[in-house]
């Protein structure tokens, strides 16, 4: 399978504890982007990354926010001290410019 | 400004029918509209796309109509398959923004046999 992949699929933690996300973009894509899509909503924008600088940031990131991009391929989105309103879907996307392609997101469920 | 907003919320139709999902926006500054089709356990996947330039574009049993000067547009859905039971969110991109999808709420589309 040449497409996005996501690690975990689901993730449940309690609350305080920090998780960290993988995301594994299509092979060559240089761009590559994390939203967050709650239930019943649309995914909302985090943040994007060209090849392994991070360029943008949403205000949604907040300060437990993190992600990185080591060298440009896999990206990481890691949450310290997680709330119950981090509960949510987190999608990650990678593009080579023009469409955006989704991984099949992880959820993570804070308790 | 930021804001895409979508209707309806749900739509049920019968195998056969029309499904007709609308979008408006504010930002005159977007410059790209994509459809994303999203079943259950999935991430959003890319079903058609428009640029404001154009004020129609067909594929296959899809249709996008977009009107510029109301700043809205629709995802026609013609002879409606039970395939096609998913959520579908209309989404623009801004000039210059790095492409970042700005994403409505999502439609929930239930074909029935």
């Amino acid at each position: 399978d040449t497409g996005v992949s996501q690690n975990p699929r689901h993730k449940i933690t309690k609350r305080g504890q920090n998780v960290t996300f993988r995301c594994d973009p299509i092979s060559e894509h240089n761009r590559l982007y994390w939203y967050r899509q709650t239930l019943g909503q649309g995914p909302e924008f985090l943040t994007y990354f060209q090849n392994e600088a991070q360029l943008e940031k949403s205000r949604l990131l907040s300060d437990r926010f993190s992600a990185e991009r080591p060298k440009g391929s896999f990206s990481t989105l890691e949450i310290q001290r997680t709330e119950q309103g981090d509960s949510a879907m987190y999608l990650c996307a990678s593009s080579p410019g023009g469409v955006q392609y989704f991984g099949p997101g992880t959820r993570l469920t804070v308790t | 400004q930021q804001q895409v907003k979508q209707s309806p919320q749900s739509l049920i139709v019968q195998k056969g029918g029309i499904s007709i999902i609308n979008c408006a926006y504010e930002n005159t500054a977007f410059d790209y509209f994509p459809w994303y089709q999203q079943f259950p356990g999935k991430g959003p996947a890319l079903l058609i796309a428009i640029r404001p330039d154009v004020s129609e574009k067909k594929e296959g049993r899809f249709t996008i109509s977009f009107n510029k000067s109301a700043k809205q547009f629709s995802l026609h859905i013609m002879d409606s398959q039970p395939g096609d039971s998913a959520t579908y969110f209309c989404a623009a991109t801004l000039v210059g923004g790095y492409n970042k999808l700005i994403f409505g709420a999502g439609t929930r589309l239930a074909v029935h046999p």
